[in-house]
């Protein structure tokens, strides 16, 4: 099973500012098969990302997928109060399918 | 639009079973992959299983041990997911989430608005 750490666990930013959250995997996963999702209280996931880096539809583009093999990176240029959540890497490249454990962007 | 609606909260004892449905709309219901997702208070998303909605093909994760099963009403567009033997530990919030191409190997661009299953004695 890959398994898959995001880090921080937390981050505390202010409006306005970059955040930028890593998902390392215990093995390389294909590019093609890492998603990222954004996931506020009380609600189900939303896709951000998949394919690493291509945003899926209308996210804006203040927010940006890179990475490869086992390190992959979500950026978030500069963050509006309506993107303070939890954030979740996943891979679909290996069954079973994994996640990590999520970064919580919280406000300052 | 698509939506994927679920049925509403259960709570069950240890053992029992429980079935949450998973009401399709807005594309063709076998085109598209199915799986369900879990999340546990305090606990990443876990990944439990899917269904190839066009022929019926299902794979499990292995850590349920045979617990849990997918099934579909085609003529109606549900996906249902059924839970036996439940322990306390199962108590989570289940997701219908269907993949984002028909690739049959895509993540997930659609979910339900998840289901509370709870588990107490």
């Amino acid at each position: 099973e890959i398994v898959l750490t995001q880090s921080p666990g937390t981050l505390s930013l202010s409006p306005g500012e970059r955040a930028t959250l890593s998902c390392r995997a215990s093995q390389s996963v294909a590019s093609k098969y890492l998603a990222w999702y954004q996931q506020k209280p009380g609600q189900a996931p939303t896709l951000l990302f998949y394919g690493a880096s291509s945003r899926a539809t209308g996210i804006p583009d203040r927010f940006s997928g890179s990475g490869s093999g086992t390190e992959f990176t979500l950026t978030i240029s500069r963050l509006e109060p309506e993107d303070f959540a939890v954030y979740y890497c996943h891979q679909h490249d290996n069954s079973p399918r994994t996640f990590g454990q999520g970064t919580k962007v919280e406000i300052e | 639009q698509v939506q994927l609606v679920q049925s509403g909260a259960e709570v069950e004892k240890p053992g029992a079973s429980v079935k949450v449905s998973c009401k399709t709309s807005g594309y063709t219901f076998t085109t598209y992959a199915m799986h369900w997702v879990r999340q546990a208070p305090g606990q990443r998303l876990e990944w439990l299983g899917w269904i190839n909605a066009a022929n019926g093909n299902t794979k499990y994760s292995q850590k349920l041990q045979g617990r849990f099963t997918i099934t579909t009403d085609t003529s109606a567009t549900i996906v249902y997911m059924e839970l036996s033997s439940l322990k306390s530990e199962d108590t989570a919030i289940y997701y219908c989430a269907r993949e984002r191409s028909i690739s049959g190997d895509s993540c997930y661009s659609h979910w339900g608005q998840g289901t509370l299953v709870t588990v107490s004695s």
